[in-house]
């Protein structure tokens, strides 16, 4: 079964350092989306992607954050400069283009800020 | 603007007995909401959706929930718990209009099985 795949599953740096995140939708998938859960708090919805362009995103995805799908597989998410605050599992998730709009989840990337 | 509340952030019942997990939402559109189940250090899986078809939707693993309008509440019940169900359960509202399919979450529900 077709599957959402992140990589890595566990990234640690230092507090200004950039990261990239990396996912793999699921190939006939044509919506993209990253949210990120803080240890003990709700899922959060940062930004969604459609047809190479962001759809959407919420007041957490500001210029320290960015996507881009660089190839026909990949998605990725970059934090320019991370803060103590970004510590959280970062999950991408993709969707098809038409309904029922059920998205499916990748097994997330914990992300560790020192 | 949507929103989701769970009650109750701890839920515990014995084996075999009737798990119930509630949510309620709010919607200025008609929604559509969903189920997803997070075991321990593992992602998020869909357990079930409703999409204005049936208001009783059947999922994985034995789960269903029933949509009421009237109650705005899609609350996921089993009729029998079994220890394999322990996990962190999340319901979850979009609109689904155009573009716009951010998935709006509620707090999750831990569920824990006892023998």
């Amino acid at each position: 079964e077709p599957e959402v795949t992140q990589t890595p599953s566990h990234q640690v740096t230092q507090m200004g350092q950039e990261v990239i995140l990396r996912c793999v939708p699921i190939s006939n998938h044509l919506y993209f989306y990253w949210y990120r859960q803080i240890l003990g708090q709700k899922v959060e919805f940062l930004v969604s992607f459609y047809n190479n362009e962001i759809s959407e995103k919420s007041e957490i995805f500001d210029d320290q954050f960015s996507v881009e799908r660089p190839d026909g597989s990949n998605f990725t998410l970059k934090i320019r400069s991370t803060k103590l605050e970004d510590s959280a599992m970062y999950f991408c998730a993709s969707s098809e283009a038409t309904g029922p709009y059920e998205q499916y989840f990748g097994p997330g990337t914990r992300l560790t800020v020192t | 603007a949507q929103s989701v509340t769970q009650l109750g952030s701890h839920v515990s019942v014995s084996e075999g007995a009737l798990v119930l997990l509630r949510c309620n939402y709010s919607s200025s559109v008609p929604p559509y909401l969903f189920w997803y189940v997070q075991y321990p250090n593992q992602g998020l899986q869909l357990l079930l959706k409703y999409t204005s078809a049936a208001t009783l939707v059947k999922g994985i693993n034995g789960f269903e929930a029933e949509f009421k309008k009237s109650e705005t509440s899609f609350h996921l019940t089993k009729p029998s718990a079994h220890m394999s169900d322990a996990a962190e359960y999340f319901c979850a509202v979009t609109s689904g209009a155009g573009n716009n399919r951010k998935l709006i979450w509620g707090l999750g529900t831990s569920l824990a099985v006892n023998p």
